[in-house]
């Protein structure tokens, strides 16, 4: 059974740094094909794909944050973290950890979503 | 980016009734297209991989359709359980992006 949980820190003030942990079972990351995503959905709005990390330590970022950003898994291939950088109000959201399927490019299994506030 | 055009973005609607959800990419897609359910409590889960394909455990009433820029997501006999959010994907080119939802509403 794959399982994905999210921790964090809940609130953190502006310009600070973001540190996530997603921490999973069901499956090892060193295994082909296995990709793990970050999510991210504000309150009231729609999602926002942010970065991904597949089983063979490739990154994937999305443009438009990618400065910001850093995705990585631990040597255990059981966790993957992502750090977002000097964080506004505007990356306040509930972040999800999510597994893409392994017979076609879906999110296939989805963490219950860790919400995170930035303010001062 | 591809911009992901639902609509509508809320729809309210009567148990038992046929209702249809459309997604319109800015550009081709070539049927890449995913579709996902948000419960209240904000699990998501996934309904519709590849346009068409029901993913494993998810009723045969709802379907997937459509090509091009244009596709759609119809469940065909509304269940109490199916008010949620409803979100498309597409994943033909880089970053992955997602339509702004439609919110089905018990009427």
């Amino acid at each position: 059974q794959v399982t994905l949980k999210e921790s964090g820190p809940g609130m953190l003030q502006p310009s600070k740094t973001l540190s996530l942990t997603c921490s999973f079972s069901g499956f090892s990351l060193s295994t082909s094909g296995m990709v793990v995503s970050w999510i991210r959905q504000p309150s009231g709005k729609s999602l926002e794909w942010l970065a991904a990390i597949d089983w063979d330590g490739d990154k994937y970022y999305n443009p438009s944050l990618k400065n910001r950003l850093t995705v990585s898994k631990d040597t255990s291939n059981t966790q993957v973290f992502l750090k977002i950088t000097s964080v506004d109000t505007a990356d306040t959201a509930t972040y999800f950890c999510v597994r893409r399927g392994t017979t076609a490019y879906y999110f296939e299994y989805w963490g219950q979503g860790v919400m995170v506030t930035v303010s001062s | 980016d591809i911009q992901m055009t639902q609509t509508p973005s809320s729809m309210p609607a009567s148990l038992g009734e046929r209702v249809t959800i459309s997604c319109r990419a800015s550009q081709g897609i070539s049927n890449y297209l995913n579709w996902y359910q948000q419960k209240p409590d904000g699990t998501i889960k996934p309904l519709i991989y590849y346009t068409s394909n029901l993913q494993s455990g998810v009723p045969s009433r709802f379907s997937g359709s459509g090509s091009g820029t244009d596709y759609s997501l119809t469940i065909s006999s509304l269940e109490p359980e199916d008010f949620a959010m409803y979100y498309c994907q597409q994943y033909d080119s880089s970053p992955p992006t997602f339509g702004g939802g439609t919110k089905l509403e018990l009427k």
